[in-house]
């Protein structure tokens, strides 16, 4: 079955400091793998997207890496900010005929003053 | 270029009514998805819209039915609206269905009363 899990469900930092969030998929055949912030009450906007054969990817203070072997992806921000605050939510699509997109849970980051 | 464009930003409806919403997509773009997204959820996926054709579809009931216009641009209906169906409603627009770079619009809160 296809499924994407995220970790942890919620996170608290400090401003200024750095957090890696965690994406674990059992997604076949892989496509690609996004990662996305969604403001509250926004839609989602994209922040990295990896194939196959890329390790890492970086846009700004994020940096994406994927580990295609053990199915798994990181999501590190660095030197976070106020505005970093948001859900971060990574999707994995399954290539058929057309790509299938199977989205994981979301992880809630608060960063506080 | 205008993104991904959604109508209205708001709706307010009563258990039984029905809604449309609307999705205009990227410039460029010839696939409209649409996803509901529950409060702290992550985004649930719906059907997708291809060449005027419904091409996947997620568990939803038949109550949920969508079209795609000539110039791409895609209708999101709801019939007999329940309490549950209070949500966010966003679509995205890709090429061909091509998940590798899928925007979202900024979505639509529907609240059922």
């Amino acid at each position: 079955k296809n499924q994407v899990e995220q970790s942890p469900q919620s996170l608290i930092i400090l401003e200024g400091k750095n957090c890696t969030l965690q994406c674990n998929y059992t997604v076949s055949p892989f496509s690609n793998l996004r990662w996305y912030k969604q403001d509250t009450g926004r839609g989602p906007v994209s922040l990295t997207i990896m194939t196959f054969s890329e390790n890492t990817k970086s846009n700004g203070r994020y940096t994406a890496t994927l580990d295609a072997d053990t199915k798994q992806s990181s999501l590190h921000i660095t030197a976070s900010q106020l505005s970093d605050s948001a859900s971060y939510i990574c999707v994995v699509s399954a290539r058929t005929s057309y790509d299938k997109v199977i989205f994981g849970p979301g992880t809630s980051l608060s960063v506080i003053p | 270029d205008a993104g991904v464009t959604q109508s209205p930003t708001h709706l307010i409806k009563t258990r039984g009514q029905q809604v449309t919403l609307r999705c205009s997509p990227k410039s460029g773009h010839d696939t409209v998805s649409w996803y509901q997204q529950a409060l702290g959820q992550g985004p649930q996926f719906i059907f997708q819209y291809y060449e005027e054709e419904e091409r996947q579809r997620g568990n939803f009931p038949d109550r949920f039915s969508g079209h795609q216009f000539p110039n791409y641009s895609s209708e999101l209906n709801v019939n007999a609206l329940l309490l549950g169906d209070s949500a966010l409603y966003l679509c995205a627009s890709s090429d061909n269905g091509l998940a590798y770079e899928q925007y979202f619009g900024p979505g639509t809160r529907l609240t059922v009363t």
